[in-house]
């Protein structure tokens, strides 16, 4: 079946260091990809999408590329600040209204 | 918009009491999904709505859980009697569904329900 596999938290970094949050799937047919965010106390919001292979989703300094030779959709920001501090969500969709999420990877950034 | 809401924010109760939460869609989203989201067991599916009509309950855990949509703005969860087990954090999300501006699906989360049985 479907499934989403992201990398365990929690992830702790200084501000202004490289960020790298790994997300692999599994999927029949051809999934959107997607990365939400959950700030403390809120819900999840949309950070960013890719629709099809080799496409690059980006929002607020976050990247991620949507590899479909190695079924991965990593998130990516070259310099995090306080204010990224959140949890992660990978999530896939292959149609049908249910979206796959991962089990969140838990972000804190250091002043 | 307002967005998603969800009522109440928190919610104190005792084992063994009816718990009921509450949740308004965005305006013209045809879909609305009630998640849990709780440590050990990460975010859960627990039932979808399709233009108020339930479409897969299979995440609701016991049928102490049930929900509702009377209409297109108004969705209810309730659980009675409720048990310390179900402590959690519990989402109503909605979504215009696949067409338009936003043909992902992508949802819509309200700010969620805290939910602790004592």
């Amino acid at each position: 079946g479907n499934s989403v596999t992201q990398m365990e938290g929690p992830v702790t970094l200084s501000e202004e260091a490289f960020l790298t949050i790994n997300c692999t799937y599994t999927a029949t047919g051809y999934p959107s990809l997607f990365w939400y965010v959950q700030y403390p106390g809120e819900g999840l919001q949309l950070l960013l999408k890719a629709t099809k292979a080799d496409d690059k989703g980006s929002n607020k300094g976050f990247e991620a590329t949507y590899r479909k030779e190695t079924t991965s959709f990593h998130l990516e920001k070259g310099s995090v600040q306080v204010s990224d501090s959140a949890v992660y969500f990978c999530a896939l969709y292959t149609g049908g209204f249910k979206t796959i999420f991962g089990a969140g990877t838990r972000l804190f950034v250091k002043a | 918009d307002a967005g998603v809401i969800q009522s109440p924010r928190h919610e104190v109760t005792e084992m063994g009491q009816e718990v009921t939460l509450r949740c308004k869609p965005i305006s013209g989203h045809d879909y609305l999904f009630w998640y849990r989201q709780t440590m050990m067991r990460g975010l859960e599916l627990l039932i979808y709505f399709n233009n108020n009509v339930p479409i897969d309950d299979s995440g609701m855990p016991e049928d102490r859980f049930s929900a509702k949509m009377p209409n297109a703005s108004f969705s209810t969860l309730k659980i009675q009697p409720s048990e310390p087990r179900d402590s959690a954090v519990y989402f109503c999300a909605s979504s215009p569904g696949t067409s338009g501006e936003y043909p992902y699906n992508e949802q819509f989360f309200g700010p969620g329900t805290r939910l602790t049985v004592l």
